[in-house]
């Protein structure tokens, strides 16, 4: 079945340098769409990227994304991380058949920004 | 902005006793999920529904039950709750090929 792949459980780093959280997944389907969710501390998740594009950049928020078919991955950016930063991060897979409309997530990074 | 509310926002249960969780969206989505989340895990799904009137099992179904009487409405309910049913319980919805929504959570304590 599908299924998404998240290696880091923590990420810890200082301030101001450069972030990458890694996101693989893996899908029959060959129009997955791929989605980051933030959870910054006693909020709800909430949508922070969205792609189905194959090699096309999306931003938001400082943070950037390209969803790579041929590696099947999603790796979630940010060139200078912001103490602000600090929160759970979420990928998600909905593949073409849309698997009766359930996301598929991964188990989650905790990103953690030290001044 | 989809709209997703839970009630209650908080609860304590005593072991044993039943619990109903409530969720409410404005947004006539089809789908409907409960998730879990506890501290040191991710997301997991417990049931979801992607019509009225129908429920399915997710990915941790045990000791949960589902109920969706309309395309707003979707309950989650433990009959016997125990204390590993300790948690934030999220709702969530969405259309098919968007993203999801997800409710404030609701935080459940058993004892």
């Amino acid at each position: 079945g599908d299924s998404v792949t998240q290696t880091e459980g923590l990420v810890t780093l200082t301030e101001g340098l450069p972030v990458m959280l890694n996101c693989t997944y893996q899908t029959i389907y060959s129009n997955p769409f791929l989605f980051w969710y933030v959870q910054h501390l006693n909020e709800s998740p909430r949508l922070l990227l969205k792609s189905f594009t194959d090699n096309k950049r999306t931003e938001h928020q400082g943070f950037h994304a390209t969803l790579h078919k041929s590696s099947s991955s999603f790796h979630l950016q940010k060139s200078s991380a912001q103490l602000s930063d600090s929160a759970l991060y979420y990928c998600a897979l909905s593949d073409q058949g849309d698997n009766q409309g359930k996301l598929i997530f991964g188990q989650g990074t905790k990103l953690s920004i030290k001044p | 902005e989809a709209a997703v509310t839970q009630s209650p926002r908080s609860k304590v249960a005593v072991t044993g006793g039943k619990v109903t969780l409530s969720c409410h969206q404005t947004n006539n989505h089809d789908y409907m999920y409960w998730y879990r989340q506890d501290t040191g895990h991710g997301l997991r799904l417990i049931h979801y529904s992607y019509v009225a009137d129908s429920t399915e099992k997710g990915d941790i179904p045990d000791g949960y039950k589902a109920s969706r009487p309309s395309q707003e409405n979707f309950s989650l309910i433990l009959e016997l709750a125990s204390l590993s049913q300790t948690a934030v319980y999220f709702c969530a919805s969405r259309d098919r090929g968007s993203e999801q929504y997800f409710g404030p959570g609701t935080r459940l304590t058993v004892l």
